[in-house]
């Protein structure tokens, strides 16, 4: 299996900052990664999918880069209803895998 | 657009057959894949496995020996069947589509059903 492997694990940013979230691959998986949101208690919610195309719906303040096995995810002005937990996911090789998620809470 | 919704027993006992079913509304279910996730309680997030409408599958090898998904395409729904099950199974269980086809990721996801395992 590919392992996932994201930093940090939890961060802590005011309203307006940049968020950077990366991501790493135990193996090259090109560009077939995506980012998903999830809040409490609800199901997570595709942001990025292959590694920087903003899904439909998606505030273009969040933008995602990379190939290979080194990935971020980019928030550039943090908004409230931004705080959550960041997930990156490997789509190149079954089984499909997570990483272990980022927790964005209010500094 | 399209809705996807969970449903089955939120409580089945050690050694039992967990089943849920995921119905799809707004869309048909030939058009995509269509994958099970799960989360257990405070953890991240597990791939169970896809299937197909054709009846193709791929399932998670952590999972493979008891694990089985299927598909009605006359009810618009496809299933998970999870055997022998334990308390480590316990989790929220997630449908999603899988845009695995064009690598467009996972776009739509049910709310999610709780399952405990518990005697």
């Amino acid at each position: 299996d590919i392992q996932m492997t994201q930093s940090p694990s939890s961060v802590s940013a005011s309203v307006g900052e940049r968020v950077t979230i990366t991501c790493r691959a135990s193996h090259d998986i090109s560009s077939w990664l995506a980012w998903y949101q999830q809040k409490p208690g609800k199901a997570p919610k595709l942001l990025i999918y292959a590694a920087s195309s903003l899904q439909s719906g998606v505030p273009s303040r969040f933008s995602g880069s990379g190939s290979g096995t080194d990935f971020t995810l980019t928030i550039s002005s943090l908004q409230p209803e931004d705080f959550a937990t960041y997930y990156c996911q490997q789509a190149n090789s079954f089984p499909w895998t997570f990483g272990q998620g980022t927790k964005v809470e209010i500094k | 657009q399209v809705q996807l919704q969970e449903s089955g027993p939120g409580l089945v006992k050690p050694s039992e057959t967990l089943s849920l079913t995921c119905t799809v509304s707004g869309g048909s279910i030939t058009s995509a894949y269509w994958s099970w996730i799960r989360q257990p309680p405070g953890k991240g997030l597990e791939w169970i496995g896809y299937v197909y409408y054709s009846g193709s599958t791929n399932y998670n090898p952590s999972l493979k020996s008891r694990v089985t998904l299927s598909v009605d395409t006359s009810k618009n729904q496809f299933s998970l069947r999870l055997s022998s099950v334990t308390a480590a199974d316990t989790a929220v269980y997630y449908c999603a589509r899988d845009r695995l086809d064009s690598a467009s990721g996972m776009d739509v996801w049910g709310q999610g059903t709780t399952v405990t395992v518990s005697s």
